[in-house]
């Protein structure tokens, strides 16, 4: 039973489409994130919601919108792709939102954009 | 500003070594550090997590340990094999959030 489940986990489109990814977890968690794996494998933070409430933005284009339905739920839309946004992105849930317990990954959605 | 170094980049070993990753962190005012371990295609899978009131934690073959006033973190994995192979990452929060900044990770290869 997957405890952070994101879909898709491929995704191939062209430049200037729109695209979303969704992200589910199952833990019961209050805070979830979206985390941004380059080409180089660096791994950034780019969101948190805890509650449905953004927390964090790590000054990502405003083209990139998390949307949080309830607090199981975070999905990504993002708008007119750039090449530059092919990477891996992950999605992850916590406890809440002090930084004492563990950090829960899903597997990754590898966007490509053409 | 708080940034997270782990050397060596790659390692490959034979099988059946015992094997120390480094991570080293600028701030030493951590909350806690956490390892992780990724399989290439997949997501990030939660090693150990140590506070910052802790100096080790330990979980079958692995052990970590935690050095804050040095800024630095250790994973030992005893006995390796083949299935360890993978890239191990650790993680500190930025501040009281969960904001986790990275290092690039070592990328492991256990030969059999």
């Amino acid at each position: 039973d997957t405890a952070v489940s994101q879909t898709p986990k491929y995704l191939v489109t062209q430049m200037g489409n729109d695209k979303s990814i969704k992200c589910e977890q199952n833990l019961g968690h209050d805070t979830m994130y979206w985390y941004k794996q380059d080409s180089k494998k660096f791994l950034k933070i780019m969101f948190s919601y805890n509650n449905k409430e953004l927390i964090i933005n790590e000054t990502v284009p405003n083209r990139f919108s998390p949307k949080s339905p309830d607090k199981a739920h975070l999905n990504l839309h993002i708008n007119s792709l750039e090449l530059g946004d092919s990477a891996v992105y992950f999605c992850a849930s916590s406890q809440d939102l002090r930084a004492t317990g563990e950090l829960f990954f899903g597997e990754g959605s590898r966007l490509t954009v053409l | 500003k708080q940034e997270v170094t782990q050397i060596p980049a790659a390692l490959s070993v034979p099988e059946g070594e015992n094997l120390v990753l480094n991570c080293s962190f600028t701030d030493s005012a951590i909350y806690n550090l956490q390892w992780f371990r990724q399989d290439p295609g997949k997501g990030l899978t939660s090693l150990l997590l140590i506070q910052s009131s802790q100096r080790e934690q330990t979980s079958g073959r692995l052990n970590a340990s935690l050095d804050k006033s040095s800024g630095r973190s250790t994973l030992y994995i005893a006995a390796s094999q083949p299935g360890d192979s993978a890239t191990y990452l650790c993680a500190v929060p930025m501040d009281s959030s969960y904001k986790l900044i990275f290092g690039s990770g070592t990328r492991l290869l256990v030969r059999p």
